[in-house]
């Protein structure tokens, strides 16, 4: 099956700083999408992405399907931002509703 | 709308016991699925269902049943509890017309 894995596996950030969250795919995708957990452990969908670029305020994100990756950019890091990001893909061909996910980065921002 | 309600939030059971964990949406959404949440495994998926009276198995299946009655209810049965299902569960549902993914919650779950 497909394999979604993630880098770097943790990250720490002093606020204010930038970072980019990487997520390699080994599968052709028609969906792929990015949550963030917060540290309560709710899952938040931040964008669906498995082509091209979306941005939403200070984060964004691109995929590039033909090389299989899709990036995740957090601009001016806030503490708010900490958390578990995940990389979440469904291959093509795939069962509708069927997400594999990848490991994660964990992400702090200190103050 | 509620979203993606899960209930109960915590439970712990002793092993060999069964029970039920409940999840519920409100917004009509024809694909429903569960997953458990390991340290360091990220999110894999345990059963899923693209509609009413439809469900299929996904990566760890094993020691779990479920059924889709209705569109709203998606519950996940623990047969006989083992250990190794001590995790946190979560829901999660997705529109026929949108592949965006709502989670519920979580179901933090202890079996000693």
């Amino acid at each position: 099956g497909i394999q979604v894995e993630q880098s770097p596996p943790d990250l720490i950030l002093q606020e204010g700083a930038n970072s980019t969250l990487r997520c390699n795919f080994s599968d052709s995708v028609n969906n792929l999408q990015w949550f963030h957990q917060n540290p309560w452990g709710q899952l938040i969908n931040l964008f669906y992405i498995p082509s091209g670029t979306k941005q939403n305020g200070r984060l964004s994100a691109t995929t590039v399907a033909t090389e299989r990756y899709s990036l995740l950019y957090i601009s001016s890091s806030q503490t708010t931002d900490s958390g578990v990001y995940f990389c979440a893909a469904q291959p093509y061909g795939g069962s509708q509703g069927n997400l594999i996910f990848g490991k994660g980065t964990k992400l702090s921002v200190k103050p | 709308n509620a979203g993606v309600t899960q209930t109960p939030k915590f439970q712990v059971l002793k092993t060999g016991q069964s029970m039920t964990l409940q999840c519920a949406q409100d917004m009509n959404h024809e694909y429903m699925s569960w997953y458990r949440q390991d340290p360091g495994m990220g999110l894999r998926l345990i059963h899923y269902s693209v509609g009413a009276g439809i469900t299929d198995q996904g990566e760890v299946p094993n020691g779990y049943n479920v059924s889709r009655s209705t569109t709203e209810d998606f519950p996940l049965r623990l047969l006989s509890a083992a250990p190794s299902q001590t995790s946190v569960y979560f829901c999660a549902s997705r529109g026929g017309s949108t592949y965006e993914q709502y989670f519920g919650p979580g179901t933090r779950l202890t079996v000693t």
